[in-house]
């Protein structure tokens, strides 16, 4: 299975939005609504803060909200802060216990 | 809270094996409602899910790796095991063990690992 699709990359100042794609295909995002979203600040480990495509863990700001539309799942991230400066990863399941996941996005808060 | 530590040589040779340890703490790897993961990160790369252990003993691993893949649990020390085999430098990378949130084959990892920084090189 191919990994999911995101920009490499993203931006924006203090306060403002941003949101990131993840492409997939019927397989895997169009086919269950489980997309997960993944923060990674440098040196760190993953950290789980979506999950079933629109559910934050706990402890995760209301700032990040998560979408899909077809194979294409969204992370938002509201009101920008410093501290959400880190590369963002997508995963979802891909069926017959398949996991896939997005080679990642990097987001700067300028 | 559960946590979890990866352990295990750094450097690996080519066409060796790759063993890492990953002990856990704050909960029970015999638990059988939870299955148990590996994933690594290629330098300067995303993500890539190795495969995971399910309760019932079934390990599912990714189809580009599933040929060169066993994990294991030692529920006597609380240890999941991954051993990759015939490794090449293509192998180089961190690796997380890692359990879903829940209990569920589509539930994603919210328990991860620090990550151990394995290098295949002669």
């Amino acid at each position: 299975q191919s990994a999911l699709t995101q920009p490499p990359s993203a931006s924006g100042s203090p306060g403002q939005s941003v949101t990131i794609s993840c492409t997939g295909t019927t397989s895997d995002i169009g086919g269950y609504n489980y997309v997960s979203w993944y923060q990674q600040h440098p040196g760190k480990a993953p950290k789980l803060i979506i999950y079933e495509v629109i559910e934050r863990s706990s402890g995760v700001p209301g700032r990040f909200s998560g979408s899909k539309s077809g194979n294409t799942a969204s992370l938002t991230v509201s009101g920008l802060q410093a501290e959400d400066e880190a590369d963002y990863y997508c995963s979802s399941y891909a069926g017959n216990y398949n996991v896939v996941f997005g080679g990642g996005t990097k987001l700067t808060v300028l | 809270q559960l946590q979890m530590q990866e352990s295990g040589p750094g450097l690996v040779k080519p066409s060796e094996t790759l063993s890492l340890t990953c002990t856990v703490s704050g909960g029970s790897i015999s638990s059988n409602i939870y299955s148990w993961g590996w994933i690594r990160q290629s330098p300067g790369k995303g993500l890539a899910w190795i495969g995971t252990l399910y309760h019932s003993g079934i390990t599912y691993s990714s189809p580009s790796l599933e040929s060169r893949v066993a994990i294991s649990v030692d529920t006597s020390k609380n240890h999941l095991s991954l051993r990759l085999s015939s490794v090449t430098a293509a192998d180089t990378g961190v690796y997380y063990c890692a359990r879903p949130r829940g209990p569920q084959q589509m539930d994603p990892f919210g328990y991860w690992g620090q990550g151990i920084l394995v290098t295949v090189s002669s």
